[in-house]
């Protein structure tokens, strides 16, 4: 149990284009998503908090018209990426609290993008 | 704010020789502790956690200790092997915050066979 799945795994793009990212909790119900930044070597940086039904909190640093998230049911949080550039390439990852335990945060496989 | 430090940063061993991960944090309100194994390209995976109310937890070959009074907790890996090669995450949250973890920058651990 508590499977949280992202996709695309990995995406391409050219500078200026747009990149949706995906995150789904499986078999549990997610009242509230994370969406994680990781560069190569580094830890995890927390990005936005995503509350399903509500606007998501930003991280200080981070632009909510760049990277918009939509937390739209229970399962789904998704996170675009707007006109991307190469500064953008990164390693995203989302979390996913189960609602009926609310400590635990469960990872999905994160999504590598590439902007050329 | 919350800080976690995490040492080592790398640590390698041979295999069967336990290996420990220790961190502290700052904040003595943090109440709830995760560890997190990730490999290469993939995301974190939970490998146990403990909270405030206990100062031991065990899972097989891993371990995880607390001391709040010195505010630092340890990750204990037994009789590794080389499948255990990955970067572990420590983490530090207070519990009903809406999970906000705060992460050490990671211990790479290589298990040599």
């Amino acid at each position: 149990g508590a499977v949280v799945s992202q996709h695309p795994s990995r995406v391409i793009c050219k500078s200026g284009t747009s990149v949706k990212i995906e995150c789904r909790s499986l078999d549990f119900q997610a009242t509230t998503m994370f969406w994680y930044r990781q560069f190569p070597k580094q830890s995890l940086m927390l990005m936005a908090t995503s509350n399903e039904g509500s606007k998501a909190t930003y991280e200080q640093g981070v632009e909510k018209d760049k990277f918009l998230i939509n937390h739209a049911s229970l399962t789904l949080s998704t996170l675009t990426v707007t006109s991307a550039h190469p500064e953008d390439s990164s390693f995203y990852i989302c979390s996913a609290i189960d609602s009926g335990r609310t400590d635990t945060q469960y990872f999905g496989p994160g999504t590598r993008l590439t902007v050329l | 704010g919350e800080n976690v430090e995490q040492h080592p940063s790398t640590l390698s061993v041979q295999e069967g020789d336990s290996a420990v991960i220790k961190c502290t944090y700052s904040d003595s309100a943090s109440n709830y502790f995760p560890w997190y194994k990730q490999e290469l390209g993939k995301g974190p995976q939970l490998i146990i956690d403990i909270r405030s109310n206990v100062g031991e937890k065990k899972d097989q070959r891993i371990a995880v200790t607390l001391n709040k009074t010195a505010k630092h907790f340890s990750l204990h890996i037994t009789e590794t092997q080389p499948e255990d090669s990955a970067v572990y995450f420590c983490a530090a949250s207070i519990l009903g915050s809406q999970g906000n973890l705060i992460f050490g920058k990671g211990t790479k651990l290589s298990v040599k066979p």
